[in-house]
């Protein structure tokens, strides 16, 4: 049974450009849920995907949008990016939407925004 | 909506010796709570959640913690630390009814063992 992954594990992009960022699910798991990790801060919920369509949002704006495919694997989209979206992407797959259900880490993406 | 306090940024402590994680949280509802691990350029792991019953909760790595609702904490702890155990230590929350999808997180406490 393979793990959370996550792909790229490095990113650097200039500011107001557009980036996507990936992961794999467990097996058997059809939930992802998508988190920024600021340097020096815990994990922020940015939303969640069920079976393909998004289940829950945190405070992120629109630009930051995402997929799920029938595979359950999904993608984080970031237009215009900015500055402060310099962070650690998280993503975590789970066997349903409450977190009453573990959720499985990737080791995340880390973008650097110039 | 739900918040975390972790109290202490960082905690050092020698080798053997018990160490305890503070966290307390704020919430209007009942809330299933949560302790995560993260080591150095890891995701995180799940050590250890409450989401009913006995108070005391164990988990893995030989960690605990206890649920007190009257202080609205959840406090992790561990007898004998050992080296391997040096990382970031994240209590996170979530409302236990309706849609409790999104984990609220607290800052992190960073946990260093020294020999």
């Amino acid at each position: 049974e393979t793990g959370v992954t996550q792909s790229p594990t490095h990113l650097i992009k200039t500011r107001g450009q557009q980036v996507t960022l990936r992961c794999s699910s467990q097996s058997g798991h059809n939930t992802v849920s998508w988190y920024q990790q600021a340097l020096g801060q815990g994990p922020q919920f940015i939303f969640q995907y069920y079976r393909e369509e998004e289940n829950g949002r945190g405070n992120f704006p629109p630009r930051f949008s995402g997929l799920q495919f029938p595979n359950y694997s999904s993608e984080l989209n970031v237009n215009a990016l900015e500055l402060d979206d310099s962070a650690l992407y998280l993503c975590a797959s789970s066997l349903g939407t409450g977190v009453a259900e573990t959720q499985y880490f990737g080791p995340g993406t880390r973008l650097l925004v110039l | 909506a739900q918040s975390v306090t972790q109290l202490d940024s960082q905690v050092p402590v020698f080798e053997e010796a018990p160490v305890e994680l503070r966290c307390n949280y704020s919430s209007s509802v009942s809330v299933y709570l949560f302790w995560y691990v993260q080591y150095p350029n890891q995701g995180l792991q799940l050590l250890l959640k409450y989401l009913s019953g006995s108070t005391l909760v164990k988990g893995i790595n030989g960690f605990e913690a206890e649920f007190n609702k009257s202080q609205t904490s959840f406090h992790l702890r561990k007898p004998s630390v050992h080296i391997s155990d040096t990382a970031e230590y994240f209590c996170a929350v979530t409302r236990s009814g309706g849609s409790n999808y999104k984990l609220t997180f607290g800052k992190g406490t960073l946990l260093t063992v020294n020999p």
